[in-house]
């Protein structure tokens, strides 16, 4: 069962506009949501995380939405750079476990 | 401060062998999970030790096992390898227990990437 999925394998984005990467989930129990960059030959590294009890949270270029009533988070790069080129996982902590489940992720690439 | 550093970065195994796979964490962070990440699935939770303890197992076979050793170091093992054991495994430390449930983040390393043929 997929409790966090990323529907959309991939993205192009022009640099400078906008990139919105989206994300739903399944599990109402989520407390918390991140996301994860991941270039090639490198470990994810996180990003940006949001509490289930806000509805936006914003770090620089980097802003997360969480929408509950749908079951829906996007994150939105303005302006996208070519060094945003990567892969990027939503992912949500399994309630008193050390364990994250994992979207299957969004490939982004940002075009010059 | 040194990452967290995994080894081998790259393997290549037949079907029938086993492997073992090497993690040392971030210094001081003591909760050391596992995930194996392939194409179409995402990264999918192995296991976590806390105190050279299982604390928490995901939905694999029990050909995939794993220990902490004192100094928080960690191993995972597959046996019997299978052709869709192939992936790349990653390991992650965290400085507390529960530090993920609390939102908190995962340090990943650079993981293993193994190949059964």
């Amino acid at each position: 069962d997929q409790q966090v999925k990323q529907n959309s394998p991939s993205l192009s984005v022009q640099e400078g506009r906008i990139s919105i990467l989206n994300c739903d989930y399944t599990n109402s129990m989520f407390d918390y949501f991140l996301w994860y960059k991941k270039y090639p030959a490198e470990g994810p590294t996180f990003l940006i995380s949001i509490s289930s009890i806000k509805d936006k949270n914003e770090d620089g270029r980097f802003t997360v939405f969480l929408n509950k009533s749908a079951k829906h988070l996007s994150l939105h790069i303005v302006p996208s750079q070519p060094g945003d080129s990567a892969v990027y996982f939503c992912a949500a902590p399994i309630q008193g476990a050390q364990k994250l489940v994992f979207g299957q992720g969004t490939r982004l690439t940002i075009n010059p | 401060k040194a990452g967290v550093t995994q080894t081998p970065r790259y393997l290549i195994k037949t079907r029938g062998q086993q492997v073992t796979l090497s993690c040392s964490p971030i210094s001081g962070h003591r909760s050391v999970s596992w995930y194996q990440q392939t194409p179409g699935q995402g990264l999918q939770f192995l296991f976590e030790y806390f105190s050279e303890t299982q604390r928490n197992k995901g939905n694999f076979p029990g050909r995939f096992s794993g220990r902490q050793f004192s100094n928080s170091r960690s191993e995972m093992n597959v046996s019997t390898l299978e052709l869709g054991d192939s992936a790349l495994y990653l390991c992650a430390s965290s400085l507390q227990i529960n530090r993920v449930a609390s939102g908190g983040e995962l340090f990943f390393g650079e993981g293993s990437r193994l190949t059964v043929l």
